[in-house]
């Protein structure tokens, strides 16, 4: 059971918008930054968005980030096929002396 | 060019030890903390602990915390995750990642990661 909580699926035909989700709580979400990754099947994960809503380099500005109170979403605009993979919220909870929690993980199908 | 590149599959039987390791490249590797997460076959991403090459400063999330052991090498750019005993639910991908800031807690740079596998 994983502290920030994703759809397990989501899914688009090309040039669809989609949105995922990420809930969590006061002490991750709702006090620290969200961010999101990219893993293609069989890669690593890729640095999507930092900070809610930063898009690092290189990221194409289809996806963009957002956060409110204790949750935070991920937005995909005009769909691609190469977009099929899976997504992960990301944040530091202050719980624990402090860690980083990740959800659970969504997978993007591409119709 | 900056790489994070991890050192190869291993296969092992429980009660073995092992040590992964994780070298960086093409940054000043002192300034920049090296995670660890835990990926078991067909499942999510668990972040597992964090170290900070320049003075060694470690971290445990609390779920792998006694279980594993992060250390690094700073003369060498290299950060290493270890067991001392294995287990088969110790089965998984390992990567290693840079925090990408000082103040916020993205991992901007990853490994292709290391294939662990434990059986008898």
């Amino acid at each position: 059971q994983s502290v920030l909580t994703q759809p397990p699926s989501a899914s688009g035909t090309p040039g669809q918008r989609v949105t995922i989700s990420c809930s969590g709580s006061s002490s991750n979400i709702g006090r620290n930054y969200v961010h999101w990754y990219q893993q293609v099947t069989g890669a690593a994960p890729k640095l999507l968005i930092s900070r809610n809503d930063q898009r690092p380099s290189g990221v194409p500005d289809r996806f963009s980030g957002s956060k409110s109170g204790t949750s935070a979403s991920l937005a995909i605009s005009g769909l691609r096929s190469e977009d099929e993979a899976d997504y992960y919220c990301a944040a530091w909870d202050d719980s624990l002396s402090g860690h980083v929690v990740f959800g659970g993980g969504t997978k993007l199908t591409v119709l | 060019e900056v790489h994070l590149v991890q050192s190869g599959a291993e296969v092992k039987k429980p009660g073995e030890s092992l040590k992964i390791s994780c070298k960086g490249s093409g940054y000043t590797f002192a300034n920049y903390w090296i995670g660890w997460v835990r990926q078991m076959p067909g499942k999510g991403l668990e972040w597992m602990g964090i170290i900070y090459p320049g003075d060694s400063d470690t971290r445990y999330s609390p779920s792998f915390q006694g279980q594993v052991t992060i250390s690094v090498d700073k003369s060498s750019s290299t950060a290493y995750l270890q067991w001392s005993s294995l287990k088969a639910s110790d089965t998984a991908m390992y990567y290693c990642a840079r925090r990408g800031s000082e103040f916020y807690w993205y991992f901007d740079l990853w490994g292709r990661g290391t294939l662990v596998t434990v059986s008898s």
